[in-house]
């Protein structure tokens, strides 16, 4: 059971926007920035979003992070058929769970 | 460029020891600004935060495995070592290193690519 709630799938068609949310709690995400990782297939996590909203460089601006009170969002618009993979969210939290969690993670289908 | 290599062995027997060595490049484990962090993946599961350890050595662990863990690191070598013991079918996962730059946030930004360590006798 992961500290962080995401819905375990999304999907889309190319060109639509998809959202994935991310739920916590005032010990983590309610007081602490969150990061977004993309996991393709058979790959090592890659940071996609990092403090709520900022892309590292080489991270198209399809790419859209933001956090409102507990809960946090990644946007991915105009989807590509590269975009499937499980994208996962993360914080610090300040109690016993912590210092790092992660969310559940959720797949992502471009159908 | 920064580069984490994760080296270990595949297979372990259940109740033993595993050992897993982070190597880095790129950054100096020295630096004030940089901790490294181990998290592991069971196949088809979530990520797992482990283990971290900062720049001046001070280390935090996963509350739910603190006493089968142990993080250490030595600069000289740039390497980050992980030690698990009393290992069990269930520990069977996928085990990241990763990097933090606390300059830009407290959460990992590069990680390696993984070594997959089975425990099965």
């Amino acid at each position: 059971q992961s500290v962080l709630t995401q819905p375990p799938s999304a999907s889309g068609t190319p060109g639509q926007r998809v959202t994935i949310s991310c739920s916590g709690s005032s010990s983590n995400i309610g007081s602490n920035s969150v990061n977004w990782y993309q996991q393709l297939p058979g790959t090592a996590p890659k940071l996609l979003i990092y403090s709520n909203n900022q892309r590292p460089s080489g991270v198209p601006d399809r790419f859209s992070g933001s956090k409102s009170g507990t809960s946090a969002s990644l946007a991915i618009s105009g989807l590509q058929s590269e975009d499937e993979a499980d994208y996962y969210c993360a914080s610090w939290d300040d109690s016993l769970n912590g210092p790092w969690v992660f969310g559940g993670g959720t797949k992502l289908t471009v159908l | 460029q920064v580069t984490l290599k994760e080296s270990g062995p595949v297979l372990v027997k259940p109740t033993e020891t595993l050992t897993l060595t982070c190597t880095v490049s790129g950054f100096s484990l020295s630096n004030p600004r940089m901790g490294v962090s181990w998290i592991r993946q069971p196949p088809g599961k979530a990520l797992e935060w482990l283990a971290h350890i900062f720049s001046n050595d001070e280390k935090s662990y996963s509350t739910s495995l603190k006493s089968r863990l142990t993080i250490s690191k030595d600069t000289s070598k740039s390497q980050v070592v992980l030690t698990m013991t009393n290992m069990d079918p269930v520990d069977t996962a996928t085990y990241y290193c990763a990097r933090h730059d606390y300059a830009s946030g407290s959460l990992p930004d590069y990680w390696g690519q993984g070594a997959l360590v089975t425990v099965s006798s």
